[in-house]
C-alpha cells in the first residue's frame, strides 16, 4: 500500500534562517509527487509537481527536489508569511487518487 | 467566480438533520474529487467523479452521498451523520483522474460541525 511520511511534524524558524522538510514515500511506479501548502482554515494551495528523480522546481523562495525515495522542500531565507502547513502527495501510475502525509507545520518567527 | 468554490463555509447539524455541500470548479477540468480533513489525519479521499461518473469510493459510509450533475457541480449529500463527522470536507478538481497532469485545486472547504 502507498505510504507517505513527512517530517518533522512540526517547524518553527527565524525569519531568514534556511531550511528542508523531508517527504518519504512508497509506491510501486510513482506518476507524480505533489506538494501543496494550507493556511489555517483554507484549501490545500498548489505549489509542485516533480515525475521522475533528479527533478527540481523553483518558486520564489521555495525549491522542491526529488529522488527515488524521497521529496525535500528547501525554504531559503524564509519570511513570516511563509509560515503554513506543507503537504505532500504521491500518485502511483494509473491511479486516481492521491495519497497525502500528515504534513509540516511550519512557522517564522520575525 | 474562479477556482473551486464551495458553499457553505460552515455548517452546524445535527445527527437527524439532512444538508448538503456543494462544490463548483470553473476550470474546465474533467474530474472533481471530495475528501475529508480530521485534525492530525491525513486528507482522506471519498469519492473521485470522472466525466460526471464515479470512479472510486473509497469505502464511506453510506450515510454521505455524492452527486455529479455535470463536470462542473459536484455535490455531497449528508444524512444521520455522526459527530465523529465532525471535520474540514474539501472539493477538488483537476484536468483529468489518472492522466499526465493530475495537479489537483482545491475550495476553501466546509466546516462541518455535528452535534
Amino acid at each position: 500500500e502507498d505510504q507517505v511520511t513527512q517530517s518533522p511534524e512540526a517547524l518553527r524558524l527565524q525569519e531568514g534562517e534556511s531550511s528542508s522538510l523531508n517527504c518519504s514515500y512508497t509506491v510501486s511506479g510513482l506518476r507524480g509527487l505533489f506538494w501543496y501548502r494550507q493556511d489555517p482554515g483554507k484549501g490545500p494551495e498548489f505549489l509542485f509537481t516533480l515525475y521522475s528523480a533528479g527533478e527540481e522546481k523553483e518558486k520564489e523562495r521555495l525549491k522542491a527536489t526529488l529522488t527515488k525515495k524521497e521529496s525535500f522542500l528547501h525554504i531559503t531565507a524564509p519570511k513570516p508569511e511563509d509560515s503554513a502547513t506543507y503537504l505532500c502527495a504521491v500518485q502511483e501510475k494509473g491511479a486516481q487518487k492521491l495519497v497525502f502525509g500528515q504534513g509540516t507545520r511550519l512557522t517564522i518567527n520575525p | 467566480e474562479t477556482g473551486v468554490t464551495q458553499t457553505p463555509r460552515h455548517l452546524v447539524m445535527g445527527m437527524t438533520n439532512k444538508k448538503s455541500l456543494k462544490c463548483e470548479q470553473h476550470l474546465g477540468h474533467n474530474a472533481m474529487y471530495w475528501y475529508k480533513q480530521s485534525a492530525k489525519k491525513p486528507l482522506e479521499l471519498m469519492f473521485v467523479y470522472s466525466l460526471e461518473e464515479r470512479v472510486e469510493n473509497n469505502s464511506v459510509p453510506s450515510r454521505f452521498s455524492p452527486e455529479c450533475p455535470n463536470s462542473s457541480h459536484l455535490f455531497l449529500h449528508l444524512h444521520t451523520l455522526q459527530p465523529e463527522d465532525s471535520a474540514l470536507y474539501l472539493c477538488a478538481s483537476s484536468p483529468e483522474p489518472s492522466g499526465t497532469y493530475n495537479e489537483q485545486f482545491f475550495g476553501p472547504g466546509t466546516r462541518l460541525t455535528v452535534l
